[in-house]
């Protein structure tokens, strides 16, 4: 079945190490996107990627960076400048074919701890 | 800048009522998509329904309808005969021309037995 998948599904950060999110989907879908959910809240745009080497900063950037070498896979480093990276993290795709009327799809997330 | 608010950060619905979630959104942009996602407990996002924001009619999806007043920057979610299933965090969210996509800050939905 196509789907995305993230990993790890839990993640533990110590102070000053930077720290990478994989995102891997096989829908083949152009656009990928990493958002952050703080508790109780609602999802912030970190980075997304319509192609293949190519991508934009979101609404909270800083402190994070992204790679888009395959198609399949966009995956997410946590900086040490992030500071307060405690959250849980969803990666989605969406098909580039008309692609802003159609739904997103998401993986299961990954929950980031700092120790 | 471009936001979504749901100024509503819980509702409570009685099993078998309708619920409306409100949602309104600021774009310059003319041309969009808007959607309802429900996350349950599992954090899984979950499209519900989606609306074109150059199409009058309303969307419907069973037991969901939307009702988008594009002048008014509006698009409410109306769950009817709610069920106990349909407890979760709802967002809503629009998604531009250029794969942007944002989303609010979510309703709580609770659904009394």
């Amino acid at each position: 079945d196509g789907g995305i998948t993230q990993s790890p599904k839990y993640l533990f950060r110590k102070e000053g190490q930077n720290v990478t999110l994989s995102c891997e989907q096989n829908l083949n879908h152009d656009a990928m996107y990493w958002y952050r959910q703080d508790p109780g809240q609602g999802l912030r745009l970190i980075y997304y990627s319509q192609i293949v080497n190519d991508f934009q900063k979101g609404d909270i950037a800083e402190g994070y960076s992204v790679s888009r070498e395959k198609k399949e896979s966009f995956p997410l480093t946590v900086t040490s400048a992030q500071k307060n990276p405690t959250a849980f993290y969803l990666c989605a795709s969406t098909s580039e074919d008309s692609s802003y009327n159609q739904p997103q799809h998401f993986g299961d997330g990954t929950r980031l701890s700092i120790l | 800048a471009q936001t979504v608010t749901q100024s509503q950060p819980e509702m409570s619905v009685q099993e078998a009522e309708t619920v409306t979630l409100s949602c309104t959104y600021d774009t310059s942009e003319s041309d969009y998509y808007l959607f309802w996602y429900k996350q349950p407990p599992s954090r899984q996002m979950i499209l519900v329904i989606r609306q074109e924001a150059y199409k009058q009619q309303n969307a419907t999806e069973n037991r969901f309808s939307v009702n988008f007043q594009k002048a008014a920057k509006s698009f409410s979610l109306k769950i009817s005969d709610s069920q106990l299933g349909d407890a979760a965090m709802y967002f809503c969210a629009y998604q531009l021309y250029n794969n942007d996509m944002r989303f609010g800050a979510g309703t709580r939905l609770t659904v009394k037995p």
